[in-house]
């Protein structure tokens, strides 16, 4: 079974600035995909970024990144250039890559505060 | 947003009650899925679907049923809610068909917050 670990249950950012959400996660398979979800007070969870494991670039969009560290099973979102709509829920999840169902594993989540 | 859709979005029922939380897509996704969550934490996958007439339990037990006779719909039912069946249960979607498995994004509802008295 996999399990994903996220230390921060919450962090606080003044606008404009930089903020790193920590995840770990723990598997024995090889084959596998990482993500991180964003769910806004009162709003709809959407999907922020997804990591293919056998990728080793990590993955980018707009603002977000992310520091995919495969060896110590750790799976970042770094927020740039904090905006005061980030403010959220944020929660890291594993899926198992090939047939295995499309189940997604999630992590307790980090509560994100951006203050102007 | 994506298209789907719960209701009601908060419930507030006695104990012994029947009650059916309604999820419905309109992106023709194959698969749906129900997740509970409690306030703050982790979302746990209670159900599942691969397609019509398929239904599967998650990794959480739960007392609740569910059925999927049209692509669209896929309701979540309590035969008789109880105290411990409070929390927010969230559906979600996605179209799997020709996609390895972690290609395809998940679609989220808005949830539907339940309040048992």
């Amino acid at each position: 079974a996999q399990t994903v670990t996220q230390s921060q249950p919450e962090m606080s950012v003044q606008e404009a600035e930089t903020v790193t959400l920590s995840c770990t996660y723990d598997t024995s398979e090889s084959n596998y995909y990482l993500f991180w979800y964003k769910q806004p007070p009162s709003r709809q969870m959407i999907l922020v970024i997804r990591q293919e494991a056998y990728k080793q670039q990590n993955a980018t969009e707009n603002r977000f990144s992310v520091n995919f560290q495969k060896a110590a099973k750790s799976f970042s979102l770094k927020i740039s250039d904090s905006q005061l709509g980030d403010t959220a829920m944020y929660f890291c999840a594993f899926m198992k890559g090939g047939n295995a169902g499309n189940m997604l594993t999630f992590g307790g989540g980090t509560r994100l505060m951006v203050k102007p | 947003e994506a298209d789907i859709y719960q209701t009601p979005r908060y419930l507030v029922i006695g104990t012994g009650k029947k009650i059916t939380l309604e999820c419905s897509q309109t992106m023709g996704h194959d698969k749906m899925y129900w997740y509970q969550q409690d306030p703050g934490m982790e979302l746990h996958l209670i159900h599942y679907s691969y397609g019509v007439n398929s239904t599967e339990k998650g990794d959480l037990s739960s007392e609740s049923t569910v059925s999927r006779i049209r692509t669209e719909h896929f309701p979540l039912t309590l035969e008789s809610a109880r105290p411990s069946h409070t929390s927010q249960y969230l559906c979600a979607s996605s179209d799997t068909r020709g996609f390895a498995s972690g290609q395809e994004t998940q679609y989220f509802g808005p949830g539907t917050r339940l309040l048992v008295l």
